[in-house]
């Protein structure tokens, strides 16, 4: 298999942005998916195949990508948002075994 | 409201067996592919296992592969994991996920959601 990377950590003050980043060979040919969990809970998808966003996820999350590294991006970080944030990258055509990030702990200081 | 409610985690001896199960509500469980997702500290999150929606076509990764056995009953709205010949490795957090598809040529855009809130599963003797 191949590896997903991200960065383990990002802080923001509350209100700033908080940049979040995701890089991996594959997304250069398969699209990206955002996750948050925070403490003791389960994953939420927040972003699916590069930008698109959930209903029910606020506006402030959003998606891009460009080659092999894609970019979770949240504007006016608010106390809520601090959680584990973990990038996928998913195979189109058979297993449906895609491979996680090890995940960015977002903290707002 | 859809809901994913997993059962059957607990503390099992290195060789025992578990088996969890995920109780689904809130939406057309026989149209949708299920899978199992475990998350430890140290691997993070890991696809386990997945099956489609009539159960004929089945997934695994390599490292449970003969040892654990994904199922479902759609009459029943669940979706199983059977896990034999446990390793203190497959310790983790266990959750089901619905998988989300949205078909392109000869392919599928996939994602989860929603998921369960997991169950722990811990192999110790």
């Amino acid at each position: 298999s191949y590896e997903v990377t991200q960065p383990p950590s990002v802080s923001v003050s509350p209100g700033q942005t908080a940049r979040i980043t995701c890089s991996a060979d594959a997304l250069a040919k398969q699209y990206a998916y955002w996750y948050q969990q925070r403490p003791g809970q389960a994953p939420v998808l927040v972003i699916f195949k590069d930008t698109e966003r959930p209903s029910g996820i606020p506006e402030r999350f959003s998606g891009s990508g460009s080659g092999t590294t894609v970019t979770l991006t949240i504007n006016g970080v608010q106390a809520e948002d601090e959680a584990d944030y973990y990038c996928q990258s998913a195979d189109t055509i058979g297993s449906y075994q895609g491979v996680f990030g090890g995940g960015t702990k977002l903290t707002v200081l | 409201e859809v809901q994913l409610v997993e059962s059957g985690g607990g503390l099992v001896q290195p060789g025992g067996s578990l088996r969890l199960s995920c109780a689904a509500s809130g939406f057309p469980f026989s149209s949708y592919r299920m899978t199992w997702v475990r998350q430890t500290p140290g691997k993070g999150l890991e696809c386990v296992a997945n099956i489609n929606q009539d159960g004929g076509e089945k997934n695994y990764v390599d490292s449970v592969k003969g040892r654990f056995s994904i199922s479902r009953d759609n009459a029943k709205n669940s979706l199983y994991l059977q896990m034999n010949s446990l390793r203190a490795e497959d310790t983790a957090v266990y959750y089901c996920a619905r998988v989300e598809t949205e078909s392109y040529g000869s392919g599928s855009y996939w994602w989860l959601d929603p998921w369960g809130q997991g169950t722990q599963v811990t192999v110790s003797s």
